[in-house]
């Protein structure tokens, strides 16, 4: 079994600041590793993923994530923040050859001010 | 890009009736979809994986009388909150992967706000 750790529950930025997002994991076995993005009653949007191979992942948005195996870490950062960007994010992993069943951690309320 | 719809959007309900949730993935097949259950401030908690042509898997803890699964078609799967009591409101989200159940490109519903009364 897997689990997600988000250990921040809102992040209040200023526009035009950086931001990171903590994500992290604990599994037994290989995983797989998602960034969600949702706005106010609305579904998930999927930011950006790591599957394999480059640990510096790119995403929508400006958005991007290094995945850091030896700390079981997923951080997602953007150099500068837009106000649309305030939404809720989401941190996900899925066990490699294990289906595509997501562990979500329990999100963080991103809210950029003016 | 692939999109996944949901029906209704919001639905309130009395206590002991039953209410439908539709889930389309409306310009490609889905032979797998997944319900999720996301309570206010919270996570999405994993309720089942429905299968199109064979029964729903669900997961430990959610009672598969109360929430039925029919995968009716390779583009529907439908959930059905049975005799719904107030601690069924949630918001309720489907999702479907892209390029078939092995596939980690999974799209999501808007989500269907259950209110029971």
């Amino acid at each position: 079994a897997q689990s997600v750790t988000q250990l921040d529950s809102q992040v209040p930025v200023f526009e035009e600041a950086p931001v990171e997002l903590r994500c992290n994991y604990s599994s037994s076995v290989s995983v797989y590793l998602f960034w969600y993005v949702q706005y106010p009653n609305q579904g998930l949007q999927l930011l950006l993923k790591y599957l394999s191979g480059s640990t510096l992942v790119k995403g929508i948005n400006g958005f991007e994530a290094e995945f850091n195996k030896s700390q079981t870490s997923f951080h997602l950062r953007k150099p500068s923040v837009h106000i649309s960007d305030t939404a809720e994010y989401f941190c996900a992993v899925s066990e490699t050859g294990g289906g595509n069943k997501l562990t979500f951690g329990t999100g963080t309320q991103l809210k950029v001010e003016l | 890009g692939a999109v996944v719809s949901q029906h209704p959007s919001w639905v309130i309900c009395k206590s002991g009736t039953s209410v439908k949730i539709e889930c389309r993935s409306l310009d490609f097949q889905a032979t797998t979809m997944f319900w999720y259950r996301q309570f206010p401030k919270q996570s999405l908690m994993l309720m089942a994986t429905s299968n199109e042509g064979s029964k729903a898997t669900y997961e430990q803890g959610v009672e598969k009388d109360k929430f039925l699964i029919n995968h009716a078609s390779l583009t529907l799967s439908t959930l059905t909150v049975t005799s719904a009591h107030p601690e069924d409101s949630s918001f309720y989200i489907c999702s479907a992967p892209l390029g078939g159940s092995g596939s980690y490109e999974q799209y999501f519903g808007p989500g269907t706000r259950l209110t029971v009364t």
